[in-house]
This record gives C-alpha cells, sequence and structure tokens, in this order.
C-alpha cells in the first residue's frame, strides 16, 4: 500500500500569505497519479489539481502543484479568504488504487 | 453538468446493513471513461476510499472492507449504490459518491462529488 504523509498538519497564515503543503508517497509513484483536493467544513471535497501539476477546471492560478517521484507540493501563492479549508493529495495507481493522506488544514492566523 | 446525489437511510443499527445509492444524472454510469466510487469520512477524519465499480460491472474494494461490501451500477437508472454489512459505530461517517475520470486508463482525478450523507450506526 502506497502511504501518504503530508505536512504540517496546520498551517496558520494570514490572508495574501504564501502556503506550501507537502505530500510524500512511501513510494514513488507517476506524477499522471498524483491529484490535490480541498475541502471546506460541511462541503464534499473538491479537485483543485490533477496530474500533479494540472489545475482542474475552474480553478484559479494562484493554486499550483509540483514535484516527482515522492515528494509532491502544492502552493497557493496569495491565499483568499475562501482558501482557508483542508487540502488532500491523493494517489491513483497503487493497491489499493486510491489514497489519501491525512489532510492539510490551512487556518486563519 | 454532472450532478452526483446520494441517498439512503441515515440511521443504521448495529449489525444491519447500510444502503446507499448514487443518482447520476447529465452524465451516463455506462461510459467507458470513468470509475464511480464511494469514499466515507469519519466524524472529524479524513477521507477514505470504500470502492469503485466500473461501467462493465467490474469492481474494487478497499481490502478490511472486501468481505461485507458490494457496489453495483444500474444503467437503466443510471445509478449505482453501496451496501455495506456488519456495520458497527466505527461505520459512522459521511459517505460520498464520486467520479474518477480515467479516459484511456489516465488518471484525471474525482472531478463531481455529490455533497455526501451522514450515516449514523446506532441502536
Amino acid at each position: 500500500e502506497i502511504v501518504l504523509t503530508q505536512s504540517p498538519d496546520t498551517l496558520s497564515l494570514s490572508p495574501g500569505e504564501r502556503a506550501t503543503l507537502s505530500c510524500r508517497a512511501s513510494q514513488s509513484i507517476s506524477i499522471n497519479y498524483l491529484a490535490w483536493y480541498q475541502q471546506k467544513p460541511g462541503q464534499a471535497p473538491r479537485l483543485l489539481i490533477a496530474g500533479a501539476s494540472t489545475r482542474a477546471a475552474g480553478i484559479p492560478d494562484r493554486f499550483s502543484g509540483s514535484g516527482s517521484g515522492k515528494e509532491f507540493t502544492l502552493t497557493i501563492s496569495r491565499l483568499e479568504p475562501e482558501d482557508f479549508a483542508v487540502y488532500y493529495c491523493q494517489q491513483y495507481g497503487g493497491s489499493p488504487p486510491f489514497t489519501f493522506g491525512p489532510g492539510t488544514k490551512v487556518e486563519i492566523k | 453538468q454532472v450532478h452526483l446525489q446520494e441517498s439512503g437511510p441515515g440511521l443504521v443499527k448495529p449489525s444491519e446493513t447500510l444502503s446507499l445509492t448514487c443518482a447520476v444524472s447529465g452524465g451516463a454510469v455506462s461510459s467507458g471513461d470513468f470509475y464511480w466510487i464511494w469514499i466515507r469520512q469519519p466524524p472529524g477524519k479524513g477521507l477514505e476510499y470504500i470502492g469503485y465499480i466500473y461501467h462493465t460491472g467490474s469492481t474494487n474494494y478497499l481490502p478490511s472492507f472486501r468481505s461485507r461490501v458490494s457496489i453495483s451500477v444500474d444503467t437503466s437508472k443510471n445509478q449505482f449504490s453501496l451496501s455495506l454489512r456488519s456495520v458497527s459505530v466505527a461505520d459512522t461517517a459521511v459517505y460520498f459518491c464520486a467520479r474518477v475520470f480515467v479516459p484511456g486508463y489516465n488518471f484525471y482525478g474525482m472531478d463531481v462529488w455529490g455533497r455526501g450523507t451522514t450515516v449514523t450506526v446506532s441502536s
């Protein structure tokens, strides 16, 4: 099983600041098979990034993804008030085919 | 625009079977470009994969659920369903259905989600 670890657990930042979220895999995964999601309280997750760096439809360009192998990063260039949420990375293709990281909460400082 | 809508009982007794349905509108479950998936989220916790079904009827389940879960698809009703047997309080969670975009066996993420339905296991 591919285990995903996310850091930090919580990121306390102010609007306008840059957020850098890390996702580490227990074994190398294809960049094509790494996705990021945003979840706000009481809502379903929303796809932000697929293929490690391709923004989903309608996602603002302040969100960007990068990385390869075992290390991946989600960057929010300038935090907007609506960006404070929990972010999950997710991999496809291992066994089981889908696993999620434990999430990083981005909270208002 | 594709929409997914979960439905089913919000309260299930321990040892009984949890049954949920996900109705798909604006798209077809018979499309070969998608997996149809169930994910759950216990209160205050993260996301957990349960299993998925492909339009052919082939399925994949998380090993820890395999002995008591089944996912089926009804193309005539354009919906898919989850059945989880012998539930316990540990199965209390928000259950989400979602669509996974996998054209040509590529992966483009879980791009459409239902709003989720809360299931409580309690006597």
